[in-house]
């Protein structure tokens, strides 16, 4: 069966560090990794997607096979970027199976 | 273009009763997925339908259920309710076309059983 987790529930870091999520999977098939990210007050939302090879908002994420990992990264932390991220697999139609989620909280 | 939309946003049941969330698909998705968010087990999946046809189902048991419907409207179902069905249930839309498609989420229906 799949899994994802998220060692971290909880991530400090102040303005302008480095951040870093990190989010490792179990799946026997061909993964395709996502993050989604859930700002206060607002709707779960797509941040990013392995298979884009995209940075959004400066965040980017590689996918490491031989680590099964999917971490994300981004240099400089801003303050907007407080909110909850969840690490999520997909392995069917409309199906995710999501880690338990990290809280980043960015200091001023 | 309008969002998922989800109704009712709060409801307060009592053990045994049952409920009914509606979810309404962005216009042009096809495909409505359910999730139930807890604090313990957190986002959990529960079904997903497409053009009336549900093409996967979660680890839920059978008190669980949904239909969509010709415009793609979803509804889920939970009968004989129990205090943890307490939950968060999250619908989302899609093209429904691929696995790595993003999924848009509503704001979710707020379920408290008593």
């Amino acid at each position: 069966a799949q899994r994802v987790t998220q060692p971290e529930k909880l991530l400090s870091v102040f303005k302008g560090a480095p951040v870093e999520l990190k989010c490792n999977y179990s799946y026997s098939g061909s993964p395709e990794l996502f993050w989604y990210v859930q700002y206060s007050r607002q709707r779960l939302q797509l941040l990013l997607r392995h298979i884009s090879r995209e940075s959004i908002k400066g965040f980017t994420a590689d996918l490491n096979k031989g680590e099964t990992s999917f971490h994300l990264k981004k240099p400089f932390a801003q303050e907007e970027d407080s909110a909850m991220y969840y690490c999520a697999l997909s392995t069917s139609y409309g199906k995710l199976t999501f880690g338990q989620g990290t809280i980043l909280t960015v200091h001023p | 273009k309008a969002g998922v939309t989800q109704t009712p946003r709060y409801l307060i049941k009592t053990r045994g009763q049952q409920v009914t969330l509606s979810c309404s698909p962005i216009s042009g998705h096809r495909s409505v997925s359910w999730y139930q968010q807890t604090p313990g087990q957190g986002l959990q999946f529960l079904f997903e339908y497409f053009s009336e046809t549900q093409r996967n189902k979660g680890n839920f048991p059978g008190r669980f259920s949904g239909r969509q419907f010709s415009n793609s409207r979803s509804e889920m179902n939970v009968s004989t309710l129990e205090l943890g069905d307490s939950a968060l249930y999250l619908c989302a839309s899609s093209l429904g076309a691929d696995i790595t498609g993003e999924l848009f989420f509503g704001e979710g229906s707020r379920l408290t059983v008593l």
